[in-house]
């Protein structure tokens, strides 16, 4: 059974940092690219970054770009986000998300999320 | 950058059928996907490539995508499709990842 499990939210102090986690199991972790994806309370989905599956190409949504890096370690099944700089608008559940292989972005599991709330 | 706009709320009446749209500029042309996600809970892949079905989608839900407007199609609606609906595109012009604002289906 695929399963994602995101961990790390918490409260912040804006201006602070923060690193979540996504532990994965029930696939080849290593095979596939993956995704960060938020959602502020009330709001829709925003994408907030890709990774292929060997860290070789890195993508990041404008909204975080240069207060948010990416990073995964396969030998460890674990996806990461460290956050920096944060805002009380990045106040959300960040889901840790699978892209099915050779895809173009379909998510096709999704972890339960990880609320991130940023607020003095 | 590539804007996706969905209505925020359809409603529909149990038995009837949903349709809930997704507005881009030739978004004929990109796949769509689209995901169901209830309260509380993490999003669900419905219809990926426009109109393709995962494993354990009924067949109610149905997808179509033409011109400038994809459509997400939910017939004979039950209480249980209540739930907000995001559809998602891959913009190649820009390297990102779009989701539409989501939309509320309401159950009468």
């Amino acid at each position: 059974e695929v399963q994602l499990v995101e961990s790390g939210g918490g409260l912040v102090r804006p201006g602070g940092s923060l690193r979540l986690s996504c532990a994965v199991s029930g696939f080849t972790f290593s095979n596939y690219e993956m995704n960060w994806v938020r959602q502020a309370p009330g709001k829709g989905l925003e994408w907030v970054a890709y990774i292929d599956s060997r860290s070789s190409r890195i993508l990041y949504a404008d909204s975080m770009r240069g207060r948010v890096t990416i990073s995964r370690d396969n030998a460890k099944n674990s996806l990461y986000v460290q956050m920096n700089s944060l805002r009380v608008e990045d106040t959300a559940v960040y889901y840790c998300v699978r892209e099915a292989e050779g895809s173009g972005s379909k998510f096709d599991y999704w972890g339960r999320g990880t609320l991130v709330t940023v607020s003095s | 950058s590539y804007v996706l706009t969905q209505p925020p709320s359809v409603s529909v009446a149990p038995g009837k059928t949903a349709r809930i749209t997704c507005g881009g500029n030739n978004i004929g042309v990109k796949s769509v996907h689209w995901f169901q996600q209830k309260p509380g809970q993490a999003p669900v892949l419905v219809i990926y490539y426009d109109s393709a079905r995962p494993s354990g989608i009924p067949e109610r839900i149905s997808g179509s995508n033409s011109g400038n407007t994809a459509t997400l199609t939910i017939s004979r609606v039950e209480a249980g499709d209540e739930a907000d609906y995001h559809c998602q595109v891959w913009d190649s012009s820009s390297y990102h990842v779009v989701f539409g604002g989501g939309t509320k289906l309401t159950v009468l």
